[in-house]
């Protein structure tokens, strides 16, 4: 069995750039979440996709957005990157919408300089 | 809207020895999940143990075991014979049961084990 994985690992983007972060899915799982931790905090909640289709959005601007593919990774992408939006992304898979348990993966570090 | 509240923002406990981390929690839902998850430094986050608010009965996993007052909405963690790999940060977390419910996560604990 395959756990989650995220690619990549550390990211150092430029304020006012574009960035794309992926997640692939544990094996069998059909939903993926997206979370933004800030250092010293718990997880935000971003986002949610199953089956392809966003499935309940958190308070976070437009310019963040993803999508999910027919094998069920999943990508997050940011426009317009703001120094605010250094964090770790994690995230997460589960069987379902309802799957209360959720794996999270090992998370991707991004810095906006 | 919901919110939770984690308290101690630190704490140590020796070796062995029983620790307790608070966690208090705002709904006005009277059916939903709460979570203890733990996060390693530089690792996963895992589930460490998961309380539905049906239940009466407090969840137990091995060392792990939550206290759950409905009532006072309020759920604890208590981790019997501290081990060094207990170290981490611990999050409590509230998510509804509806579908489109959202996981929302406290700031979090840092536990340190005491050698």
């Amino acid at each position: 069995e395959t756990g989650v994985t995220q690619s990549p690992t550390h990211l150092i983007k430029t304020r006012g750039q574009q960035v794309t972060l992926r997640c692939s899915s544990q094996s069998g799982h059909n939903t993926v979440s997206w979370y933004q931790q800030a250092l010293g905090q718990g997880p935000q909640f971003i986002f949610q996709y199953y089956r392809e289709e966003e499935n309940g959005r958190g308070n976070f601007p437009p310019r963040f957005s993803g999508l999910q593919f027919p094998n069920y990774s999943s990508e997050l992408n940011v426009n317009a990157l703001e120094l605010d939006d250094s964090a770790l992304y994690l995230c997460a898979s589960s069987s379902g919408p309802l799957g209360y348990e959720q794996y999270f993966g090992p998370g991707t570090r991004l810095t906006v300089t | 809207a919901q919110t939770v509240t984690q308290s101690q923002p630190e704490m140590s406990v020796q070796e062995a020895e029983t620790v307790t981390l608070s966690c208090t929690y705002d709904t006005s839902e009277s059916d939903y999940y709460l979570f203890w998850y733990k996060q390693p430094p530089s690792r996963q986050m895992i589930l460490v143990i998961r309380q539905e608010a049906y239940k009466q009965q407090n969840a137990t996993e091995n060392r792990f075991s939550v206290n759950f007052q409905k009532a006072a909405k309020s759920f604890s963690l208590k981790i019997s014979d501290s081990q060094l790999g207990d170290a981490a940060m611990y999050f409590c977390a509230y998510r509804g049961r509806n579908r489109d419910d959202k996981i929302i996560f406290g700031k979090g604990t840092r536990l340190h084990i005491l050698p």
